[in-house]
């Protein structure tokens, strides 16, 4: 039982690259999520999903993309990373009984 | 409009010390408040969470203690550890599980 995964864990992209950061959970956990957190600014929500094929605008949602096509996963996608996308990512996921959330270990972000 | 204050941003505590973080929301809403500890490297984890049905609630050496009419809840570390040296983030959510959380403290337990 791994929980949730994120790949990659690091990476560095030119201004104007894409690029699909991917989140796995094999908790069977319907509700998944994206954050992005920045120094002195916790962590803020992108976008959101309650199930396969369902997804929702978070907090700051712009620049991003994200799909739901399978449960045990969700992808983030940037279309064209502007160095203000500069940030660690943190996936997580919890089930519809209980309000935990399980983060995974992140993946910090550079765009040049 | 900032939903979860928290305070302080940094916070040094002598071993064995008590370590007092302070989170203040404003949507009456909420109705679960948790707690996540972050060590560097990692995703946060939840450490311990209330609900406002009760005043404190306490885990070990962690306590939550809750003032709802005042919409204030705060952490408190007894007997502090050097391996307590961590991010803590104070949070809120309502429905669906949507966590709002306070701009993190950053404790450091000096040995």
């Amino acid at each position: 039982n791994a929980g949730v995964t994120q790949t990659p864990k690091f990476r560095v992209l030119k201004t104007g690259q894409s690029m699909t950061l991917l989140c796995a959970q094999d908790m069977n956990h319907e509700y998944m999520y994206w954050y992005r957190q920045d120094p002195g600014m916790g962590l803020r929500l992108i976008h959101y999903s309650v199930g396969e094929g369902t997804t929702a605008k978070g907090e700051v949602p712009d620049g991003y993309n994200v799909s739901r096509l399978k449960k045990q996963n969700f992808l983030l996608g940037l279309e064209s990373a502007a160095p203000s996308q500069t940030s660690v990512y943190f996936c997580a996921s919890r089930s519809t009984t209980e309000d935990t959330q399980y983060f995974g270990p992140g993946t910090r972000l550079t765009v040049l | 409009q900032q939903q979860v204050k928290q305070s302080p941003q940094s916070l040094i505590v002598q071993k064995g010390g008590i370590s007092i973080i302070n989170c203040a929301y404003e949507n009456t809403a909420f109705d679960y408040f948790p707690w996540y500890q972050q060590f560097p490297g990692k995703g946060p984890a939840l450490l311990i969470a209330i609900r406002p049905d009760v005043s404190e609630k306490k885990e070990g050496r962690f306590t939550i203690s809750f003032n709802k009419s005042a919409k204030q809840f705060s952490l408190h570390i007894m007997d502090s550890q050097p391996g307590d040296s961590a991010t803590y983030f104070c949070a809120a959510s309502k429905e669906l599980g949507k966590i709002i959380f306070g701009k993190g403290t950053r404790l450091h337990i000096l040995p």
